[in-house]
């Protein structure tokens, strides 16, 4: 019962333009959401959350978009970079601070 | 200041051997996780402590599997009668129990 699906395994996108990951979850008591970053042999690094109250916020480069009524949320990166070329995980939570449930991951390549 | 660190970085060991894996977590952070993660696959939880006590252990597969918080700071993984199956990332993350949880570089356990 996969209750945090990331669909792309990869994705490939120049660099300079826009990179879109999504994640699809399923559980309605999802309340908080997460993006982490993993480069190998590292473990995921922070980039971005959003509480459920809100349907976007914005980090410099991300943005993460949320839509409850879809039970989607996308990281959006913009201009993308090389440095930017990692596995992305969306992770979901009932409440701040409680555990994460994580998605599949996607393989993002951004090529110079 | 320094982040999450996890030793052994690597344990390999024999089907059926006793191992346990150690997380030191962010100074002053009182929720510890543990996950794990297989190959291709999301970060899954194990387990995660408030202070000293198990706020959350539904992730742990079975009862080989054990994990301590004695004094509220550094936590040990504990695996009996490893399988096979047992083979992979364990991944420890820390946090202030509200907001993003902060993950070390993980253990990776391979059991021959």
């Amino acid at each position: 019962d996969q209750q945090v699906k990331q669909n792309s395994p990869s994705l490939s996108v120049q660099e300079g333009r826009i990179s879109i990951l999504n994640c699809d979850y399923t559980n309605s008591m999802f309340d908080y959401f997460l993006w982490y970053k993993k480069y190998p042999a590292e473990g995921p690094t922070f980039l971005i959350s959003i509480s459920s109250i809100k349907d976007k916020n914005e980090d410099g480069r991300f943005t993460v978009f949320l839509n409850k009524s879809a039970k989607h949320l996308s990281l959006h990166i913009v201009p993308s970079q090389p440095g930017d070329s990692a596995v992305y995980f969306c992770a979901a939570s009932a409440f701040q601070g409680g555990k994460l449930i994580f998605g599949q991951g996607t393989e993002l390549s951004v090529k110079p | 200041g320094a982040g999450v660190s996890q030793t052994p970085s690597n344990k390999v060991t024999e089907k059926g051997k006793y191992v346990e894996l150690r997380c030191d977590p962010i100074s002053g952070h009182t929720a510890l996780y543990w996950y794990r993660q297989s190959l291709g696959q999301g970060p899954e939880f194990l387990i995660y402590f408030q202070g000293t006590g198990a706020a959350d252990d539904s992730g742990l597969p079975n009862d080989r599997f054990f994990a301590v918080r004695p004094e509220g700071s550094v936590s040990t993984l504990k695996i009996q009668r490893t399988e096979r199956g047992d083979s992979a990332v364990y991944l420890c993350a820390s946090g202030d129990g509200d907001n993003e949880q902060f993950f070390g570089p993980g253990t990776r356990l391979t059991v021959l």
